[in-house]
């Protein structure tokens, strides 16, 4: 119940093209969805989250998509740059818990 | 604005000696304290949590202890060090439950 799956493991796009990020959850109680992108050697940073109440959200190149009904939301990264290599965890939390649910990660690397 | 400070970035201990990781959050009062270790190529996994001077919840029983002597300020320690307790160290703060989780840079500890 209080997993959270992450597919894949790692993923390897050449620049420009587009990176997909996919979690899975069970929990219904589960009301915030963010991504946070870790370099080497550096904590996490929150890099875009969403609310159920919405089915996408976008900043910049990065865009989450969210389905309730099926319990999935994903992270695409358009026009991706070696830049953007890093992990990607996605993570859930509820209203009045007190921590995240992380998924384990996705390391991605973008060929120049 | 807000910061986190973490200290010591790398941290190589022998085994059965103690251990002290110190983290303080400025520029905010009475926010949730989170450790968080994560192993090479891991995931992050929950160590303690933390909504409040002296209130410490373990997520997972090992010989690792934490404590929030002030409102700002999370430790974490060992009394002896063990092998598997290498790894990836993360402080991070909440400012209440379902928000965004700010990390600080991390410790690197090394058990030898």
């Amino acid at each position: 119940q209080q997993q959270v799956k992450q597919s894949p493991q790692s993923l390897i796009v050449q620049k420009g093209g587009i990176s997909i990020i996919n979690c899975a959850y069970e929990n219904t109680a589960f009301d915030y969805f963010p991504w946070y992108q870790q370099f080497p050697g550096k904590g996490p940073a929150l890099l875009i989250a969403i609310r159920p109440d919405v089915s996408e959200k976008k900043e910049g190149r990065f865009t989450i998509s969210f389905n309730k009904s099926a319990k999935q939301f994903s992270l695409h990264i358009m026009d991706s740059q070696p830049g953007d290599s890093a992990t990607y965890f996605c993570a859930a939390s509820r209203n009045y818990g007190q921590n995240f649910v992380f998924g384990p990660g996705t390391r991605l690397s973008v060929l120049p | 604005s807000q910061t986190i400070h973490q200290w010591p970035a790398t941290l190589v201990q022998p085994v059965g000696s103690p251990l002290s990781l110190e983290c303080t959050v400025e520029g905010t009062s009475n926010p949730n304290l989170y450790w968080y270790r994560q192993a090479a190529g891991r995931g992050l996994q929950l160590l303690f949590y933390s909504v409040g001077i002296g209130q410490i919840s373990s997520e997972v029983p090992q010989n690792l202890s934490a404590s929030r002597p002030q409102d700002r300020q999370f430790i974490l320690s060992s009394k002896k060090l063990l092998l598997s307790d290498s790894g990836f160290y993360l402080c991070a703060w909440m400012p209440f439950a379902n928000t965004e989780a700010f990390f600080g840079q991390g410790t690197r500890l090394t058990v030898v």
